[in-house]
Parts: C-alpha cells; sequence; structure tokens
C-alpha cells in the first residue's frame, strides 16, 4: 500500500525556517518524481514545487522561488521541503504527493503536515 | 502564475448533472489537454479525478468526466450523489514545467 507521511509543520515566527519531511512507503520512490503543494487554511490548493527521481529537474512556483528548496534522499525513501525567510501568508497544510505521467498529476497524496507563521 | 478561474460554487440535486469550468489562458489550458482534476472532502487530502483533460484513473467513477474547448476546462459529474458533494480544483500545465492549480469550486447536492 503506497503511504506518504509527512512531518516537521508547527509553529514558526516570521522570518524563522522550518524543513519539512515525508516518508514513502509501498512503491519504488526512486523512480517516481515527487511534489509539495500546500492549501492555506480555508482557501485552495497552491502547487509549491516539483523534484524529478534522480533530483535533476526541480521547480518552484514563482512566490517561492529563492525561500523554499526541495530535495530528497532516495536511500532514505524521503522527500524533503526547507522553508526559509517564512511570512504569514505562508501558513498552510502542506502535503507531499507522487506524480505520475509526462506531465505530471498527482495519484497519492499525504495526509499533510501544518505550518504557521505567527509572532 | 495566475490560478485558473473555477466558480466559488455550483448545486445540483440527486441525480441531476452539473458542470465546473476552469479557465485559464492560451499559456496553459488553452495550449496542452493536460488539465487534472481532484475531489477534496474536508479535512481530507485531495484524490485524482481526471487527468488530461478526459481520462479517468483507475476506479472513479464513470459519472465523472472532462472536457475542453478553448480556453476552458470542464468537469461534469452526472447521476449526482450524496457523496459528490466536495471541493473540486482543476490544474494545468504552464509549459514552463510548473502546475497552477484553480480557485475550487464547493459542489452541494442539494
Amino acid at each position: 500500500e503506497v503511504q506518504l507521511v509527512e512531518s516537521g509543520g508547527g509553529l514558526v515566527k516570521p522570518g524563522g525556517s522550518l524543513r519539512l519531511s515525508c516518508a514513502a512507503s509501498g512503491f519504488t520512490f526512486s523512480t517516481y518524481s515527487m511534489n509539495w503543494v500546500r492549501q492555506a487554511p480555508g482557501k485552495g490548493l497552491e502547487w509549491v514545487s516539483s523534484i524529478s527521481s534522480s533530483s535533476n529537474y526541480i521547480y518552484y512556483a514563482d512566490s517561492m522561488k529563492g525561500r523554499f528548496t526541495i530535495s530528497r534522499d532516495n536511500a532514505k525513501n524521503s522527500l524533503f521541503l526547507q522553508l526559509n525567510s517564512l511570512r504569514a501568508d505562508d501558513t498552510a497544510v502542506y502535503y507531499c504527493a507522487r506524480a505520475i505521467g509526462l506531465v505530471p498529476r498527482f495519484d497519492y497524496w499525504g495526509q499533510g503536515t501544518l505550518v504557521t507563521v505567527s509572532s | 502564475q495566475s490560478a485558473l478561474t473555477q466558480p466559488a460554487s455550483v448545486s445540483g440535486s440527486p441525480g441531476q448533472s452539473i458542470t465546473i469550468s476552469c479557465t485559464g489562458t492560451s499559456s496553459d489550458v488553452g495550449s496542452y489537454n493536460l488539465v487534472s482534476w481532484y475531489q477534496q472532502h474536508p479535512g481530507k487530502a485531495p484524490k485524482l479525478m481526471i487527468y488530461e483533460g478526459s481520462k479517468r484513473p483507475s476506479g472513479v467513477s464513470n459519472r465523472f468526466s472532462g472536457s475542453k474547448s478553448g480556453n476552458t476546462a470542464s468537469l461534469t459529474i452526472s447521476g449526482l450523489q450524496a457523496e459528490d458533494e466536495a471541493d473540486y480544483y482543476c490544474c494545468s500545465y504552464t509549459g514552463s514545467s510548473t502546475l497552477v492549480f484553480g480557485g475550487g469550486t464547493k459542489l452541494t447536492v442539494l
């Protein structure tokens, strides 16, 4: 059974940093592109970033470029998102999602981890 | 990249059909038949319902269908059921290896 379990969320002050993790199981992690998608409270989904299976290709939404860094460790079946210079509008549930297809679609999602940016 | 435009809400009675639109630009929806649709129940993770415009993943009911005309993609749900009540999001490839979601549509089954 495919499972994606996020962790690392919490309360952080504006300007602070946080590192999110996503532990994958039930599939060959090293062969799939992975993504982060976030959802502010009561708001819609927002694509954050993607990373190819071997980390050769990395992309970010414009509003996250320079502040967020996606990475993965295929040996540990783990996906990461480093969040820096956090702002109040980064408050959201962050989901990791497995991508399939030449144009990615997300067939499995984690349950999400909540990041709250507040003083 | 601006979010795709969806109606904030739609509603329908059990057994009826509804359509949710998703309007983008010639740089995203209009250039590629690569829109996907996700269903999200409250407090749950999204679920893939349609991909590449009109394809259904295994296990998704054939009551769900997708189409596209110009810069607008559409999700149609026929034979509405109470369990279809949820939020629906479209998502499009933008051509610069990035993705953009729509603002979401709340479906109410009356």
